[in-house]
């Protein structure tokens, strides 16, 4: 079993609708929770950053972290086509030191005009 | 943009061949990776760097060196390259924020090997 699971997808929405990822980890020291959003043939770039449990908002984009039961989400509001992309949670245990990030495999993402 | 610049940005080689990738910053920052991403696996840490001539093995190390001679570069080398080493391959780096480290990747790098 994977540390991380993230379901794959594809995941097809209408524009204005709301979207919500999803992750489950296994690794119960996993304290820093990171969503990264990639466009094709780019690198990932960081969309948002919690620690611990609790929400954390920006702008149309909205994570939660349950570490209670193990469950991270990206909420984004009246989704636009420019969030067609491939979404990745990332989390790791600790901040100071090198962050050996482990992945989810990623959500495509694609938001219908 | 994080300052990371990753060389070459394509490259097709042949099996058994030696492939060296590069990775160059220009802010100085301590901590440096590289990964690779694979359908189903999404990315993987495969050797990091916590200062010059400072480096460690990540979780798929195996068929892969590293070399960190200066600050701004990270050279990630295949010794004989497989097909099983066919992958995008991205660098990144850790940058200090008010939160804790958080890791910004580079553009990446696309090897294949026949």
């Amino acid at each position: 079993q994977k540390e991380v699971e993230q379901d794959p997808g594809p995941l097809s929405v209408p524009e204005g609708a709301i979207v919500s990822l999803n992750c489950t980890y296994s690794n119960s020291a996993f304290q820093y929770f990171m969503w990264y959003r990639q466009y094709s043939r780019k690198g990932p770039e960081l969309l948002m950053y919690t620690y611990s449990s609790g929400n954390k908002e920006d702008g149309r984009f909205t994570a939660q972290v349950d570490k209670s039961s193990k469950y991270i989400s990206l909420f984004i509001r009246d989704s636009q086509p420019s969030d067609s992309a491939t979404y990745l949670c990332a989390m790791s245990g600790g901040i100071q030191g090198a962050q050996k990030l482990v992945f989810g495999q990623g959500t495509r993402l694609t938001i219908n005009p | 943009d994080a300052g990371i610049t990753q060389s070459p940005r394509h490259k097709v080689t042949e099996t058994g061949t030696p492939v060296t990738l590069r990775c160059h910053q220009t802010e100085n920052h301590r901590y440096m990776y590289w990964y690779r991403q694979d359908p189903g696996h999404g990315l993987r840490l495969i050797h990091y760097s916590y200062g010059v001539k400072d480096t460690d093995k990540g979780e798929v190390s195996d068929g892969y060196s590293v070399s960190r001679s200066k600050t701004e570069d990270f050279l990630l080398t295949l010794e004989s390259a497989t097909s099983s080493q066919t992958s995008v391959y991205f660098c990144a780096i850790s940058e200090r924020g008010s939160s804790g480290n958080t890791i910004y990747f580079g553009e990446g790098s696309w090897l294949t090997v026949v």
